[in-house]
């Protein structure tokens, strides 16, 4: 089957934690994204990868990092200086200017 | 800068009602236009798109209809069902783009 994962679906952590979110595709795509999305709002870019090794800011890239070692995989850690980081995060991937979406990972912190 | 205006919700409607959900749109050249919709704890799934004025896009009986003159992209269906549920995303990129923009969703609720 073709699509993309995201894992865990779930996440707790404790303030002050890194935590990596996974996300992997092999839909063959070239293009990788991660958005945020908190409780009754709209989506809000982090990161994005066009190519392997190669990935630019989104509108709200402070606190997290990411990287794109591999085609099929764009990790996103989300660091202690993140101010605010329990949120809904989801990945995405791209076939020219068509997205498509991962499941999810909730992740709050405590 | 390119952006996108959805009707404010949330929006609630009996079973089998019509629906409509007003997308309107500012970009520079000729956006593609797509409706995204997205389930309670799901990610967001493609509903349909269009990639230049007057195509229809459509899928699951939604359709939307590219009107260059109104810079529109509004979702129709023409009976709706509980199942249809969710929040709605109206999103465009521009030629060339690497980012799609987003509207802020339309929550739907259908009543049985």
């Amino acid at each position: 089957d073709g699509g993309i994962t995201q894992s865990p679906k779930y996440l707790f952590r404790k303030e002050g934690q890194n935590v990596t979110l996974s996300c992997e595709q092999n839909l063959n795509h070239d293009a990788m994204y991660w958005y945020r999305q908190d409780p009754g709002q709209g989506l809000r870019l982090i990161y994005y990868s066009q190519i392997v090794n190669d990935f630019q800011k989104g509108d709200i890239a402070e606190g997290y990092s990411v990287s794109r070692e591999k085609k099929e995989s764009f990790p996103l850690t989300v660091t202690s200086a993140q101010k605010n980081p329990t949120a809904f995060y989801l990945c995405a991937s791209a076939l020219a200017d068509t997205q498509y979406f991962g499941p999810g990972t909730r992740l709050t912190v405590l | 800068g390119n952006s996108v205006t959805q009707m404010e919700g949330p929006v609630t409607l009996s079973e089998e009602a019509f629906l409509t959900i007003n997308c309107t749109y500012t970009a520079t050249g000729y956006p593609s236009l797509f409706w995204y919709v997205q389930y309670p704890g799901e990610g967001l799934q493609l509903l349909l798109k269009a990639t230049k004025a007057d195509d229809k896009g459509s899928n699951k009986g939604f359709e939307a209809t590219y009107r260059k003159e109104t810079t529109s992209f509004h979702l129709e269906k023409g009976s709706v069902q509980v199942s249809d549920s969710a929040v709605y995303f109206c999103a465009l990129a521009t030629q060339g783009a690497q980012k799609l923009v987003f509207g802020q969703g339309t929550r739907l609720t259908i009543n049985p």
